[in-house]
């Protein structure tokens, strides 16, 4: 069955930037939207934005000065890199599958942190 | 940006218990609404797409109504699995969560 997996460094500096890759497996990137959702510890959920994979983006709001989505069809997968982090963006971060996101990776937290 | 106004934050309950979470939108978002439930050190899980359709696997003691503002997770009877928090999520203007509500044991 499909899965996702993310991956990336779990400790990044203050002011730069955060990135983050998801690897679809078990089925092909080339149709639904894909997600990025993160979850900072103890708190509720919060959505970063979305990429068809035609290469559409949508942002939140929110975020959208610092976040930006790609997709590599070629290698399945898609990231997220996000700018001048804080501690604040420190997280578990979650890719997703579907609008609205009806499969998940398994999480990777991110520490914010000289 | 549409708001989601998830109640209660907390709640108690016993096994068999039947058990309701709302979500109210600040404005109208059909049945563009989906919940999930969240165990600690898990990704969320969908349980109800598109307002009241249930996800494949998730078992029939969960069900969702409402449309437009106001949206409803009922639990018919609680099992000891389904103590997590939940969350409402609504994709018809960007996306937005509910607060979450975690489901403890009495």
């Amino acid at each position: 069955q499909v899965q996702l997996q993310e991956s990336g460094p779990g400790l990044v500096k203050p002011s730069e930037t955060l990135s983050l890759t998801c690897t679809v497996s078990g089925g092909s990137i080339s149709s639904y939207y894909w997600s990025w959702i993160r979850q900072p510890p103890g708190k509720g959920l919060e959505w970063i934005g979305y990429i068809y994979y035609s290469g559409r983006t949508t942002y939140n709001p929110s975020l959208n000065s610092r976040v930006t989505i790609s997709v590599d069809t070629s290698k399945n997968h898609f990231s997220l890199r996000l700018n001048s982090v804080t501690a604040a963006d420190t997280a578990v971060y979650y890719c997703a599958r579907g609008i609205p996101a009806g499969l998940w990776g398994q999480g990777t937290l991110v520490t914010v942190s000289s | 940006d549409i708001q989601m106004t998830q109640s209660p934050s907390s709640l108690s309950a016993s096994v068999g218990d039947r058990v309701t979470i709302t979500c109210r939108a600040s404005q109208d978002i059909r049945n563009d609404l989906g919940w999930y439930q969240q165990k600690p050190g898990k990704a969320p899980k969908r349980l109800i797409y598109a307002a009241s359709s249930l996800q494949s696997g998730v078992p029939s003691r969960f069900s969702g109504s409402g449309s437009g503002t106001e949206f409803t997770l009922t639990i018919s009877s609680l099992q000891p699995e389904d103590f997590a928090t939940y969350y409402c999520l609504q994709h018809n203007n960007y996306w937005t969560f509910g607060q979450g509500t975690k489901v403890e044991i009495k």
